[in-house]
């Protein structure tokens, strides 16, 4: 099974629709990170997270919004899905203790497309 | 925003051929970390390398090297003797210690022609 896990892997719905991106992890690391990828642009930050209760917003959160239920839980929501929202969604884990050094933990990703 | 950049959006080159990505990075800290992710057509990313700021030696692991120079803020990925399995996109990015968010490139797309 794999340590991050992203459910759905693919979605498609329509304009106005609300859509959770849902994100768990095995790895007990305390931080979270939601990412989306566009072709030419690379992976962009909407949000993070590095507790329970500390949530904080990416370079592009506008019309995003995300909850963390708990420590392994990291849901990433669209209130009213736009097309320009389609894209491939990555939720990521890190560990920054003192002795890390950054790595991100990615899931699966999630393609969502929004008609 | 200290940016990460990778000019080459998309190579292409004959298998066994070896081929080098560029990777330049901003940044006004002395404590970051380097990455390089692959991202092959079925998705997933995959990590490849983390560098620090205080090791500038380069690293060899098999048909991969990395090239981290601090003088001209670069960290660049080679390939030796590159391989049809090596086509990806393949990501740069940068960590800045106490930011603790990682900054991406926006990738190059490279295709080995078989």
């Amino acid at each position: 099974d794999a340590d991050v896990t992203q459910t759905p892997r693919n979605r498609i719905t329509k304009t106005g629709k609300r859509i959770m991106l849902e994100c768990s992890q095995t790895k007990g690391h305390d931080r979270m990170y939601w990412y989306r990828q566009d072709p030419g642009l690379g992976l962009r930050l909407i949000y993070y997270s590095f507790d329970v209760k500390d949530i904080n917003k990416g370079e592009i959160s506008d019309g995003y919004s995300v909850s963390r239920q708990a420590q392994a839980k990291f849901s990433l929501s669209l209130e009213s899905a736009i097309p320009n929202q389609t894209a491939l969604y990555f939720c990521a884990t890190s560990d920054l203790s003192s002795s890390a050094t950054g790595e991100l933990f990615f899931g699966e990703g999630s393609r969502l497309t929004v008609l | 925003a200290q940016k990460v950049t990778q000019a080459q959006t998309e190579i292409s080159v004959v298998e066994k051929e070896d081929v080098t990505l560029d990777c330049v990075y901003e940044t006004r800290d002395t404590t970051y970390y380097l990455f390089w992710y692959k991202q092959p057509p079925s998705g997933e990313l995959v990590f490849l390398i983390r560098r620090n700021s205080f090791d500038e030696q380069n690293e060899i692991s098999g048909r991969y090297s990395w090239n981290f120079q601090k003088s001209t803020s670069s960290f660049n990925f080679t390939i030796t003797a590159s391989q049809v399995v090596d086509s990806a996109v393949y990501f740069c990015a940068r960590l800045d210690f106490g930011n603790e968010k990682l900054t991406f490139g926006t990738g190059t797309r490279l295709t080995i022609i078989p």
